[in-house]
Order: structure tokens, then C-alpha cells, then sequence
């Protein structure tokens, strides 16, 4: 398996616009986590999904974010608008079961709002 | 507030050393407790799980629990230049209705040849 793959990598956008951010999961993972990192605030979880349904989105910081899971093998995560303190690393994480078992995380995407 | 806290370094051993990062924790019914390794601009990966009082060695790593002082540490023996990395702290805590995990902002540790 390649493990979690997220795209895009890197992502530069203009204040105002919309983003979307995706994720492939690990096959057979029943969990999917979305995380965002800053050198502040550090990793802070913005919504998990258990068998694609959402479990948790408390982190999830204003109605400008939505995750979406419309399949075992597919998530987004979209911000619309984009503002300048949304700039971070964001991260998708798999795991068999939910919290108690190891995640295994995608390379991220690194998001510049300008 | 559920809180996990970590000293954030960065701490610097020589390199053949024993490298010790704590963590403590707020919450007192955890019951699951991850330590993460995050070399600069990858992601993290787990190193250790630990889920009962005491120590779990995994090679040259050995977690230690201690749920009554809630704080767990991570030994890292014979410390390697390789081993210089951020090492993230992750606490199963309850939240409402649902469990999550909630991470320490991470120690930085530098092993100097």
C-alpha cells in the first residue's frame, strides 16, 4: 500500500478564494482524520470520520471548513473563503479503529493564504 | 481544558547518550498514550504506544507510564544524530461524547556527534 495520499502538496492561494484539500485513506483503515499544524497552536484535530460518517468536527474552526467523505477511499477538506491565518500544514491520518490504534499520516499539504 | 504538555526543548544530548522527553496530562481516565517522531517538514510517525503502567521497551526506545503522577516519558538509549527530530506527545482524553486524541506541542531534541 502507498499509504495516506494527500494532494496538493503545496498550495498557494489569494485571500478570498476557495480550497480543496484531498486525501486517499490506507485501504481497509476505518478511520480518517483531518489535522492542521502550526509552530503555535501545534497538531489540532479538525474532525474525524468513522466507516466515512463524522464522528467529531468540535475542531473544526468556523462554517468556513467542511470535510466531506463520500467513499471508504476518499475525503476533502474544503476552506471557502480562504483567509491569511489559515496558512498551516495540514495533515490526513488513517487508522484501523478510531483512537485507540496507530494513525499513519499523509505528507501533508502546506497552505500559504496571501 | 484537556491539556498534554511537554518541555518544548530543544533538548541536546551527545551523541551514545540517553535522551529522556516527558510528558504530563490532565486528564485522569486516559487510558492510551502515543509518542510520535516528526522530522522538520515530514509528517509524524509513530514510535511507541504504551497503554499500562510501567515501562515498554521497543529497541533502543522505552516508554514509561505512570497514570497516578499522569505523566508518560520516552528513553531514547544510545542516541543517534538520526534520532534529531520534534517528538510529539498524544493522549487518548475524553471530550463530550467522544474520545480524541490531544497532542503536546512537542519537544525538540538535537543529538550532537
Amino acid at each position: 500500500d502507498a499509504g495516506v495520499i494527500q494532494s496538493p502538496r503545496h498550495e498557494v492561494t489569494e485571500m478570498g478564494q476557495e480550497v480543496t484539500l484531498r486525501c486517499k485513506p490506507i485501504s481497509g483503515h476505518n478511520s480518517l482524520f483531518w489535522y492542521r499544524q502550526t509552530m503555535m497552536r501545534g497538531l489540532e484535530l479538525l474532525i474525524y470520520f468513522n466507516n466515512n460518517v463524522p464522528i467529531d468536527d468540535s475542531g473544526m474552526p468556523e462554517d468556513r471548513f467542511s470535510a466531506k467523505m463520500p467513499n471508504a477511499s476518499f475525503s476533502t477538506l474544503k476552506i471557502q473563503p480562504s483567509e491569511p491565518r489559515d496558512s498551516a500544514v495540514y495533515f490526513c491520518a488513517s487508522s484501523l479503529l478510531e483512537m485507540n490504534t496507530e494513525a499513519f499520516f499523509g505528507q501533508g499539504t502546506r497552505l500559504t493564504v496571501v | 481544558q484537556k491539556e498534554v504538555e511537554q518541555n518544548s526543548g530543544p533538548l541536546s544530548v551527545p551523541e551514545g547518550a540517553i535522551a529522556s522527553l516527558n510528558c504530563t496530562y490532565s486528564d485522569r481516565v486516559s487510558q492510551s498514550f502515543f509518542w510520535y517522531r516528526q522530522y522538520s517538514g515530514k509528517s509524524p510517525e509513530l514510535i511507541m504506544s504504551i497503554y499500562s503502567n510501567g515501562d515498554k521497551e521497543d529497541g533502543r526506545f522505552t516508554a514509561q507510564l505512570n497514570k497516578a503522577s499522569q505523566y508518560v516519558s520516552l528513553l531514547i538509549r544510545d542516541s543517534q544524530p538520526s534520532d534529531s527530530a520534534t517528538y510529539l506527545c498524544a493522549v487518548n482524553m475524553d471530550a463530550g461524547n467522544n474520545r480524541k486524541l490531544i497532542w503536546g506541542l512537542g519537544t525538540s531534541l538535537a543529538v550532537n556527534p
